[in-house]
């Protein structure tokens, strides 16, 4: 299985600030996957990030308000831009090992 | 894209009955079909999945079963104790290429004592 560490656990943004959050695995993984929980929710995927191109978005889900850095194949990292407070969620990286997917522990981030 | 309805919503058993969770997926590519416990405050937690070259699989208290002619898959957890409290997740993937997973709605399974 995969350790996956994320950075910050949790914020508390302004409106119309931005907020980058970190995600390191401890072995190297081919692609990376960003999710959405919102509250009481299911998970949505965002964006796939592979290493060396640029990340593959969902519907709903566009560049400029979730750029996605993937600058080697431990680490990434998630801004979410212009934050609103339909911002607040909790957000999830994730990767394949093996054959399963397996998910860091969350940034949950409130917008005021 | 693949769509992934899970039922019930919540579920409410007393401890040592068995419960069940059904889930029913749209793409007839969709090979992976794992299930996730997530308790509160908790990341999701991979505890079991199937592919689909098999129809049943077992671990302890934990079964799912899958028809593909259907398109459903189904959650079997035996003898419940309070520690399976959580809510329950079912997810479909392509297991190749960019294998993203696409989760069902959850269910909230609450185990009385």
């Amino acid at each position: 299985s995969a350790v996956i560490s994320q950075k910050p656990s949790r914020d508390i943004c302004q409106r119309g600030t931005s907020l980058t959050i970190q995600c390191q695995v401890d072995s190297q993984v081919t692609m990376m996957f960003w999710y959405r929980q919102q509250p009481g929710q299911s998970l949505t995927l965002i964006a796939t990030a592979n290493q060396g191109s640029e990340a593959t978005y969902e519907s709903g889900f566009v560049i400029d308000k979730f750029p996605i850095s993937r600058p080697n194949l431990t680490f990434s990292t998630l801004t979410v831009s212009n934050l609103s407070p339909e911002d607040s969620s909790i957000y999830l990286c994730s990767v394949i090992s093996g054959s399963e997917q397996y998910f860091g522990p969350g940034t949950r981030l409130t917008v005021t | 894209g693949e769509n992934v309805e899970q039922h019930p919503s919540t579920l409410s058993v007393q401890e040592g009955d068995s419960a069940v969770i059904k889930c029913t997926y749209s793409d007839s590519a969709s090979n992976y079909f794992p299930w996730y416990k997530q308790e509160l405050g908790k990341r999701p937690q991979l505890i079991i999945d199937i592919r689909s070259n098999v129809g049943e699989k077992k671990d302890q208290r934990i079964a799912v079963t899958l028809n593909k002619t259907a398109k459903h898959f189904s959650l079997h957890i035996t003898e419940t104790q309070p520690e399976d409290s959580a809510v329950y997740f079912c997810a479909a993937s392509i297991d190749t290429g960019r294998r993203a997973l696409t989760f069902g709605s959850g269910t909230r399974l609450q185990v009385q004592p």
